[in-house]
């Protein structure tokens, strides 16, 4: 099993409507979940970072964190064409300042 | 801020040859980290500094690669021999401490022919 998984995509969701992507993990250890948006030849980009059980809402982005579950998932809402770009799961794994990331989930918002 | 800043942005070389790619990180960010994006691996962890200190280095593919930090603002990871499976985008990023997200530089895009 990988320690963070991310379904690659392309998830494909009309402008408006709310895109959510979901990311899993393996280890129980982790304490820090952060979400990246990286355009296509770009550098990643932190859009958010969520540290405990529940909701955290920052403008149209929610992260949302189940511990027990072992996954971590990204809500945007109101979708909009520049907000197609592919999305990065990072979290720590073992030494706190180390993230491990998945290997993204590709979103296109389609107008 | 100027950001974490990477040099060259583009760099193509021969096979054998040597490569330094060039990082500066945040001021006051203490740790240093150098990633590798391929489409095939994602984004791989090379190694990880804290306090100019190499902390781990478990990433680095092998001997052919080494990374320095030899102060607070300057780090340097070098190939040689360099090779064609070499070829990835490399990334430096920086962050304050434990459990802070990263800023990354723009990359080196590294091609090797």
């Amino acid at each position: 099993q990988k320690e963070v998984e991310q379904n690659s995509g392309p998830l494909s969701v009309p402008e408006g409507a709310i895109a959510s992507l979901n990311c899993t993990y393996s280890d129980r250890g982790s304490q820090s979940f952060f979400w990246y948006r990286q355009y296509s030849g770009k550098s990643p980009e932190l859009i958010m970072s969520i540290y405990s059980n529940g909701d955290k809402e920052d403008g149209r982005f929610t992260a949302q964190l189940n511990k027990a579950s072992q996954y971590v998932s990204l809500l945007i809402r109101d979708s909009q064409p520049s907000d197609s770009a592919t999305y990065l799961c990072a979290l720590n794994t073992g030494t706190a300042s180390k993230l491990t990331f998945g290997t993204g989930t590709r979103l296109q918002v389609t107008l | 801020d100027a950001g974490v800043i990477q040099s060259p942005r583009h760099e193509v070389t021969e096979m054998g040859q040597e490569v330094t790619l060039r990082c500066k990180p945040i001021s006051g960010h203490d740790y240093l980290f150098w990633y590798r994006q391929t489409m095939m691996r994602g984004l791989e962890l090379l190694i990880y500094f804290n306090n100019n200190v190499p902390i781990d280095d478990s990433g680095m593919p092998e001997d052919r690669f080494s990374a320095k930090m030899p102060n607070a603002s300057f780090s340097t990871l070098k190939i040689q021999p360099s090779e064609p499976r070499d070829s990835a985008v490399y990334f430096c990023a920086s962050s304050l401490g434990t459990g802070d997200g990263y800023t990354f530089g723009s990359g080196t895009r590294l091609t090797v022919v």
